[in-house]
């Protein structure tokens, strides 16, 4: 079974430019996650979707990122300007469904903004 | 607000030397706490779910306890390829969808 897949791995690119990362999550898995994790800390929630729906975005700071997840499946997270204090890891998960299943994670893309 | 705290932050053991990671959280409601691995430049990897006071999973040399403060990474007799960073999250019943909380993590260090 396929996992999670994430990409670009890593990304490099100036301050106010924008970037966008593109997540597929594991078949069958109606929930996707989009996690921010800086150097030595936990992942951080910054969406979450059932389905297509957006069910919880209180932790996406919406006056520059944004993210979508058309038709159920992948999703795409987008950052637009970029500032430096956005470099981070930026992870995505899925799970079968909300509550107490196990999440599942990509490898990640690296974002450094210089 | 639910909160998670690992300790130690590092470890370093000697290969065959057993040791025990913490996770203390408070939340209202525990619907579930999860163990993950990370490997360096990797996502996290799911390890262990426990859902209640007194459950305890195992897998190789590690083994998952929980109480109703806190849970226990049990590693025994690590090897070196049990170096990694252990991560403990707790899910809490006053969030209907599903939040996983992280804690920092655990660096954990096996030498031969």
């Amino acid at each position: 079974e396929a996992g999670v897949v994430q990409s670009p791995r890593y990304k490099i690119i100036e301050k106010k430019q924008p970037v966008a990362f593109w997540c597929n999550p594991i078949s069958g898995h109606n929930t996707l996650y989009w996690y921010r994790q800086n150097l030595g800390q936990g992942p951080e929630l910054l969406i979450r979707y059932e389905n297509e729906e957006a069910v919880d975005d209180s932790q996406l700071p919406k006056d520059r990122f944004s993210a979508e997840r058309l038709k159920g499946v992948d999703s795409t997270l987008k950052i637009q300007p970029a500032e430096l204090g956005d470099s981070a890891v930026y992870l995505c998960a899925s799970s079968l469904r909300l509550g107490n299943t196990e999440a599942f994670f990509g490898q990640g893309t690296r974002l450094t903004v210089v | 607000e639910d909160q998670v705290t690992q300790s130690p932050e590092a470890l370093r053991l000697q290969e065959g030397e057993s040791s025990s990671l913490n996770c203390s959280y408070t939340v209202s409601g525990l619907r579930g706490l999860f163990w993950y691995r990370q490997d360096p430049g990797k996502g996290p990897e799911f390890l262990f779910t426990l859902y209640s006071a007194g459950e305890e999973k195992e897998k190789e040399r590690l083994k998952a306890t929980l109480t109703k403060k806190e849970s226990f990474l049990h590693i025994t007799a690590p090897k070196p390829e049990d170096s990694a960073t252990y991560l403990c999250a707790v899910q809490a019943t006053t969030d209907s969808w599903g939040k996983f909380q992280f804690g920092a993590g655990t660096q954990v260090v096996v030498t031969p």
